[in-house]
């Protein structure tokens, strides 16, 4: 089983809220990890958005909107990237990040589509 | 300005070797953190290695015993020595570093591709 674990795909409309989720395997605590989310479009190298662990420890990338926000959701053992306000350009894939055994470890993404 | 800049890439035959560059501006590559990150066609991120601003190195267990991080501080530039090349090492190769936060992978380059083909 993979150490993170998110949804592959995940639609929403223009303006309304999106809720992407990066599960951690079990027997891994999601309230000791650091997560990092990561968007990155066709093309484009990744764009770092922000690093969630509660909130008197997270932080937003430069010039990443506030619409862009970390959370947990402690009872599926799961990070959170919430978006709000969509735009057409949020359409993008999406990764979590966390270290792991003296490693990084990456989510396998999930592309947002916004329609 | 910050920058994060590889090359390097190209078509090798499976077996060969390939040593890829990132030249940084902006920051001292020894000062910080410094990552490789692969990414296969159509694929999602794969983290590689990464070497400690005090010299401790990880790597994936993909790429155990054939790769090797390194970094040159008189020309700011981080390497990876890749040796063995297989199919499966196909990739575009992206450098990333803890810049503007204290971990993590805030700045990330273009990245170079990686073909590995007879």
């Amino acid at each position: 089983q993979a150490v993170l674990t998110q949804p592959s795909s995940l639609s929403a409309s223009p303006g309304a809220s999106a809720s992407l989720t990066c599960t951690l395997r079990s027997g891994i605590n999601v309230g000791a990890y650091r997560i990092y989310w990561y968007q990155q479009r066709p093309g484009s190298p990744p764009r770092y958005l922000l690093r969630y662990k509660s909130d008197s420890d997270k932080q937003q990338g430069s010039g990443v909107p506030s619409r862009f926000s970390g959370a947990k959701d402690a009872s599926a053992n799961a990070g959170v990237l919430l978006i709000s306000g969509l735009q057409s350009d949020d359409e993008a894939d999406y990764y979590c990040m966390t270290w792991h055994s003296s490693a990084w470890v990456f989510g396998g993404g999930t592309r947002l589509t916004v329609l | 300005e910050v920058e994060l800049v590889e090359s390097g890439g190209g078509l090798i035959q499976p077996g060969g070797s390939l040593r890829l560059s990132c030249a940084a501006s902006g920051f001292i590559v020894s000062n910080n953190f410094m990552n490789w990150v692969r990414q296969a066609p159509g694929k999602g991120l794969e983290w590689v290695s990464i070497l400690y601003s005090g010299g401790t190195i990880y790597y994936a267990d993909s790429v155990k015993g054939r790769f090797t991080i390194s970094r040159d501080h008189s020309n700011n530039t981080l390497y990876l020595q890749m040796n063995s090349l297989r199919a499966e090492d196909t990739a575009v190769y992206y450098c990333a570093s803890p810049v503007f936060t204290d971990y993590g992978m805030d700045v990330w380059g273009q990245g170079t591709a990686v073909i590995v083909s007879s």
